[in-house]
């Protein structure tokens, strides 16, 4: 079956412009995850989404992130006002269920550049 | 708080040579920890996890991993590496609570020489 799918694939946005980013995660899949990906870093969370609830936010970096998953499937990271501190790759990863020890599925990620 | 310390960026083995990349954790709860690998320009991929059963993990592509409680270690080995193994591992540990947001070290290239 088809696996964790984000568009675009890359983006580049002057400073101060909005992006979005789009994740469409594997079907029936309740949990998602938001990940930033600076380069040479590991992966660090943003925030995470148990159908369509956000019930964590806590790794935005700044209120110019924001996120959605209103039918609880397809789930978008908006960037307000883009810096150039904001470039990075941005990874989706999608569950099957709601614990700990469950795998998470990572999209291939958006790679944004702000010029 | 936890977090995943991973000991050498890059990582050059030969073919045929043993593989060892190294994590080392800090939890103050018993920890989940995983390893996944990533390709160019590709998302992460599960090699395995270690979910408090079996001590020594077994994953994909011959990858396997021992969970040493008194270490605070999780180190990764396969016997013999692949030109095929070349990429980036990452080392993650859960972050508590019920969601599992994972916590990642910052990574090991690994290099394959023929």
């Amino acid at each position: 079956g088809a696996g964790v799918s984000q568009s675009p694939r890359y983006k580049v946005a002057k400073r101060g412009q909005d992006v979005a980013l789009r994740c469409d995660p594997i079907s029936g899949h309740v949990s998602l995850f938001w990940y930033q990906q600076a380069l040479g870093q590991g992966p660090e969370f943003l925030t995470y989404f148990q159908n369509e609830a956000q019930l964590d936010k806590s790794g935005l970096p700044s209120d110019r992130f924001f996120a959605e998953r209103p039918e609880g499937s397809v789930s978008t990271l908006k960037i307000q006002r883009t810096q150039q501190e904001d470039s990075a790759v941005y990874l989706c990863a999608s569950v099957a269920g709601t614990t700990s020890t469950d795998t998470q599925y990572f999209g291939p990620g958006t790679r944004l550049t702000v010029l | 708080a936890q977090s995943v310390t991973q000991l050498g960026s890059h990582v050059s083995v030969s073919e045929g040579a043993l593989v060892l990349l190294r994590c080392n954790y800090s939890s103050s709860v018993p920890p989940y920890l995983f390893w996944y690998v990533q390709y160019p320009n590709q998302g992460l991929q599960l090699l395995l996890k270690y979910t408090s059963a079996a001590t020594l993990v077994k994953g994909i592509n011959g990858f396997e991993a021992e969970f040493k409680k008194s270490e605070t270690s999780f180190h990764l080995t396969k016997p013999s590496a692949h030109m095929s193994d070349a990429a980036e591992y990452f080392c993650a540990v859960s972050g508590g609570g019920s969601q599992g947001n994972l916590i990642f070290g910052k990574g090991t290239k690994l290099s394959v020489k023929p």
